[in-house]
């Protein structure tokens, strides 16, 4: 079945590394997106991409950076680390006049 | 940008019985409204949705209305049972489409 695949599925990590959380699709959709969930805040969009070469920041972006390497594969990546950004990051997709898809999450610890 | 406010943050029913969640949003362009539902550890998954030209969904035991004037729209599940305990999340789309706004999300649980 067409599905949307996250990696690594579980993270620690120290502050100040640099982190790279990757995303991959079967779906076939054009659109992309990263969020972060976090208990009692929902999810909350970093970055969105509608396709290889569109990149658009989300409301919650600073500290954040993202890369579309090609149309299948949305790369969120944490320059240097902060304790904050422990949270649950779920990548997603779409397309025009489908509901959006999840991936099945990453868990972000930052020590 | 658009703003979604969802009530209550928990929700706690015996089996059998009806709970509704609610929602409102803020930006009136918006055209699209899912519901997702999350169990522990999983990822959220699309259980109904709707747009803005309809006022009422129903599939099986759960439906969605929507009230475009007042900037609300609900999700009822009736005749709860066990497996309905999760986290619902409502959403509102905007920007031609382009973005999901989440509200914070309503923990039920259905209680024997």
């Amino acid at each position: 079945d067409a599905d949307v695949t996250q990696t690594p599925r579980n993270r620690i990590t120290k502050t100040g590394k640099r982190i790279m959380l990757e995303c991959s699709q079967t779906k076939g959709h054009d659109r992309m997106y990263w969020y972060r969930q976090d208990p009692g805040l929902g999810l909350r969009l970093i970055y969105y991409s509608f396709d290889v070469k569109d990149i658009n920041k989300g409301e919650i972006s600073d500290g954040y950076s993202v890369s579309r390497q090609a149309q299948a594969k949305f790369s969120l990546s944490l320059e240097s680390a902060i304790p904050n950004q422990t949270a649950l990051y779920f990548c997603a997709t779409s397309a025009p006049g489908t509901p959006w898809f999840f991936g099945p999450g990453t868990r972000l610890t930052v020590l | 940008g658009e703003n979604v406010e969802q009530h209550p943050s928990t929700l706690s029913v015996q089996e059998g019985d009806s709970a509704v969640i609610k929602c409102t949003y803020s930006d009136s362009a918006s055209n699209y409204f899912p519901w997702y539902k999350q169990e522990l550890g999983k990822r959220p998954q699309l259980i109904i949705d709707i747009r803005s030209n309809v006022g009422e969904k129903k599939d099986q035991r759960i439906a969605v209305t929507l009230n475009k004037t007042a900037k609300h729209f609900s999700l009822h599940i009736t005749e709860t049972q066990p497996e309905d305990s999760a986290v619902y999340f409502c959403a509102a789309c905007t920007g031609g489409g382009n973005k999901l706004t989440f509200g914070t999300g309503t923990q039920l649980k259905v209680e024997l």
